[in-house]
């Protein structure tokens, strides 16, 4: 099975900066990669899919890029309703895997 | 508008069987997969499966040996069960639509299993 890494874990970072996390595939995934952010007891909410695609209605603060194994989430000027854990997640064959999540707070 | 909601109890004694079905509305269960994802309290996301409304199905593999998924067209209803449960297996589980990237989620249901 392919496995999914994020990095960093966790990070505190302040409004308005820019937050860059990393997704790492442990084989060539194309761009079969999808972003979720899930705010503290909510369901999660897709934000990004096909590597890049931003999903209708999310802020255009988020973005996405990469392919094959290596991905990136940024956001570009942190709002305090970011606060939340983001997963990437593989489509590309089953198991459709999740990462382990970035725990993203405000300093 | 499509919306899942799922339903089964809340507490499940160790050893016994989790059992939970999605119920979806506002559209049919035709012509599309369906998945259940789990999310232990305080950890991440684990896909458990998914089923085609024809019955086709793909499980975990950490989880294949102790889970079934089933459909009924004609109840607009999926389910989901998991044999011989330990506390591990307590979170809250979600269902959805599709087999990824999931635009469509249950509001999830939390089971704990003790005894």
């Amino acid at each position: 099975d392919i496995q999914m890494t994020q990095s960093p874990s966790s990070l505190s970072a302040s409004i308005g900066d820019r937050v860059t996390i990393t997704c790492r595939a442990s084989q060539d995934i194309r761009n079969n990669l999808a972003w979720y952010q899930q705010k503290p007891g909510k369901v999660p909410n897709l934000l990004i899919y096909t590597a890049s695609t931003l999903q209708s209605g999310v802020p255009s603060r988020f973005s996405g890029s990469g392919s094959g194994t290596d991905f990136t989430l940024t956001i570009s000027g942190l709002q305090p309703e970011d606060v939340a854990t983001y997963y990437c997640q593989k489509y590309n064959s089953v198991p459709p895997t999740f990462g382990p999540g970035t725990r993203l707070e405000i300093k | 508008q499509l919306q899942l909601q799922e339903s089964g109890p809340g507490l499940v004694k160790p050893s016994e069987t989790l059992s939970l079905t999605c119920t979806v509305s506002g559209g049919s269960i035709n012509n599309f997969f369906w998945t259940w994802i789990r999310q232990p309290p305080g950890k991440g996301l684990e896909w458990i499966g998914d089923i085609y409304y024809r019955g086709d199905t793909n499980y975990n593999p950490s989880l294949k040996s102790r889970v079934t998924l089933s459909v009924d067209t004609s109840r607009n209803q999926f389910s989901l069960k998991l044999t011989s449960v330990t506390a591990a297996d307590t979170a809250v589980y979600y269902c959805a639509r599709g087999t990824g990237p999931y635009t469509r989620w249950g509001q999830g249901t939390l089971v704990t299993v003790s005894s």
